[in-house]
């Protein structure tokens, strides 16, 4: 079956630092992949997504690629603050459109 | 706005009883679902529909009912089978599930806990 694998946090960083969460998936078929953000005692909210291979997906400064042959879609962002301290989740989606998550990572940004 | 809206935010259960989740969307979404998170377990998914007066079980539906009697409601009713009911629970929708890259619009999630 599907599945999805990141990094087990919590990732602690200082403001303006670079972050990377790394996440890979086995999956058969071509799945879209997707980086959710999850803020304490929230929803979750989309925060960027790719549909195919090589796409790469970016939104308020946060980007990730696509990649295929490493059956990978690592999350980067070159200069975080407070702000983005969150939990952060990869998923896959099937093609019945049904999403699976991986366990989340925790980033705590300190000024 | 549209949106997603669960209520209540907060829920407490005595150990026997069942308890219902209310979630509903105004965003004329075909597909629902239903996830419990635990901390360090990410989203499981407990049930899913597709369609109005049809749902499928997910990876943890054991202890779980759902209904599907409207397009726009889909609630969870925690059953005293549940062995361990304690989490957060969210829901989601979609549109049709056949795109399989249409975004998942989330809940904010009811914290259920048994006392």
């Amino acid at each position: 079956g599907n599945s999805v694998t990141q990094m087990e946090g919590p990732v602690t960083l200082s403001e303006e630092a670079f972050l990377t969460i790394n996440c890979t998936y086995t999956a058969t078929g071509y799945p879209s992949l997707f980086w959710y953000v999850q803020y304490p005692g929230e929803g979750l909210q989309l925060l960027l997504k790719a549909t195919k291979a090589d796409d790469k997906g970016s939104n308020k400064g946060f980007e990730a690629t696509y990649r295929k042959e490493t059956t990978s879609f690592h999350l980067e962002k070159g200069s975080v603050q407070v702000s983005d301290s969150a939990v952060y989740f990869c998923a896959l989606s099937d093609s019945w459109g049904k999403l699976q998550f991986g366990a989340g990572t925790q980033v705590v940004v300190t000024p | 706005d549209g949106g997603i809206t669960q209520s209540p935010k907060y829920l407490f259960r005595k150990e026997g009883q069942n308890v219902t989740l209310s979630c509903e969307q105004n965003l004329n979404h075909d597909a629902m679902y239903w996830y419990r998170q635990d901390p360090g377990q990410g989203l499981r998914l407990i049930y899913y529909s597709q369609i109005v007066n049809d749902f499928q079980k997910g990876d943890i539906a054991e202890g779980y009912s759902v209904s599907r009697e409207k397009k726009e409601s889909f609630p969870l009713t925690v059953t005293s089978a549940q062995k361990n009911p304690t989490a957060f629970y969210l829901c989601a929708s979609s549109i049709p599930p056949s795109v399989k890259d249409t975004e998942a619009f989330f809940g904010q999630g009811t914290r259920l806990t048994v006392v």
